[in-house]
Formats: C-alpha cells, structure tokens, sequence
C-alpha cells in the first residue's frame, strides 16, 4: 500500500554541522519527491523538489537526493543555522498513489547554537 | 499576490454544532485538497479536488465533507464536528497534471479547530 516512511523522527545538530534526514517510499512508480519546511505555527512550504529522472538537485545549503533501486530519497543541510530549525516533511507521489502527495510523518529538526 | 486563504485560523465550537472552514485561492489551480495536522501523524488528506465538481476521498474522510462548486473555492464542512476532529486544518492548491501529479503543493495559513 501507500506509505513513506521518514527518519529519524527529532534530530539534533550544532550550528554549522550537516543534517540529513531520509524518506523511503513503497510505489515503485512514485515520479515526483518534494520536501517542505514547516516553521512552528506556520504552514508548510516547500523548500526543493526533485523528480524521478534525476538523482540529485542542490540550491545552495540544500540537496535532495534520490535512489530508484532502493526506493529512498534523502535531504541534505549543510551549514545548518539556527533558522533551519523547523519540521520538515517529505512526499512522494505516483500512478499508483492514486493522485494523492502522500507525506511522511515528519522530522523535527534542532539547530543548537 | 498569490496565495491560498483560510479562514478563520481559529475556532473553538462544540460538539454537533455545525461548521464551515472556507478556502480559496487566488491562483486559477485545478487541483485542491484538506489537510489535518496532528502531532506525530504529519499531514493527512481529508478529501482532494481536481476540478470543478470533481471531488474524493483521501485518507481521513470521516465526518467531513466538501464541495466544489467554483475553480477557487473548497470549503470543508463538519456536518456534527466531534472533540477528535480537534487538529490543525490545511488547505492546499496546485496545478494539475492529467498523467501524474508533479507539482507543488501550495498551503493556506492554517485553521486551528477545538471542538469541546
């Protein structure tokens, strides 16, 4: 069935070290992979996208990465700040999902200064 | 500027009373969808929209319902809301790709609902 999983759950990281956080996903048909940024009381937004016929797309401190075979796909934050601390979320999307974003439960992500 | 608005962000009602989340957008989307938000369990789709009076379910559809009736309104309606329907509601829009869905998703401010 349907189902992305996301880990880790909380991730804690000192200013400047890299954070990643990783999404498996079950349809092997799954084409399109956003991640959004949720800061506390706001909506998501999303943050990068990549799609299934590339396997890395970068915009400055971001990165996603993506593995066909194994089914995961994975965001990368260099240089972390404190302003990236937030949720963030994962998606993925595909024919057999049935024309829905199907999300990850979401990683809360500490920046510590 | 465009965007998606929800209102209100916050309502606290009572159980069986009644309740409409309105939310429209500004960005002549096809496709429309209800989130809720509930610690723990990320996003969940209530119901989604690809077109005018094109409407199903999605995840989590009990006790509620939405119409489309024009291209930028969803409202989302709780005939009886019940106290587990107390979450974060999300409205969404994005544009539609009739072969697959690959674009992104657009997000309304958010609705906090309490209902006792």
């Amino acid at each position: 069935g349907e189902n992305v999983e996301q880990h880790p759950s909380t991730l804690s990281v000192q200013e400047g070290d890299s954070a990643v956080i990783k999404c498996t996903y079950s349809d092997s048909a799954s084409n399109y992979f956003p991640w959004y940024k949720q800061e506390l009381g706001k909506r998501p937004q999303l943050i990068i996208d990549i799609r299934s016929n590339v396997g890395e797309k970068k915009d400055q401190r971001i990165a996603v990465t993506l593995n066909k075979t194994a089914k995961h796909f994975s965001l990368h934050i260099t240089e972390t700040q404190p302003e990236d601390s937030a949720v963030y979320f994962c998606a993925a999307t595909g024919m057999e999902y049935g024309n829905k974003l199907v999300f990850g439960a979401g990683t809360i992500l500490r920046v510590k200064s | 500027e465009a965007q998606v608005t929800q209102n209100p962000r916050y309502l606290i009602t009572v159980t069986g009373k009644k309740l409409t989340v309105t939310c429209s957008q500004n960005m002549n989307h096809e496709y429309m969808s209800w989130y809720r938000q509930d610690p723990g369990l990320g996003l969940r789709q209530i119901y989604y929209s690809m077109n005018v009076e094109v409407t199903d379910k999605g995840d989590v559809p009990e006790g509620y319902k939405v119409s489309r009736k024009e291209k930028r309104n969803f409202p989302l309606i709780l005939e009886s809301p019940s106290p587990n329907q107390t979450s974060l509601y999300f409205c969404a829009s994005s544009l539609w790709d009739s072969l697959s869905y690959n674009s992104p998703l657009h997000f309304g401010n958010g609705t906090r609902l309490t209902v006792t």
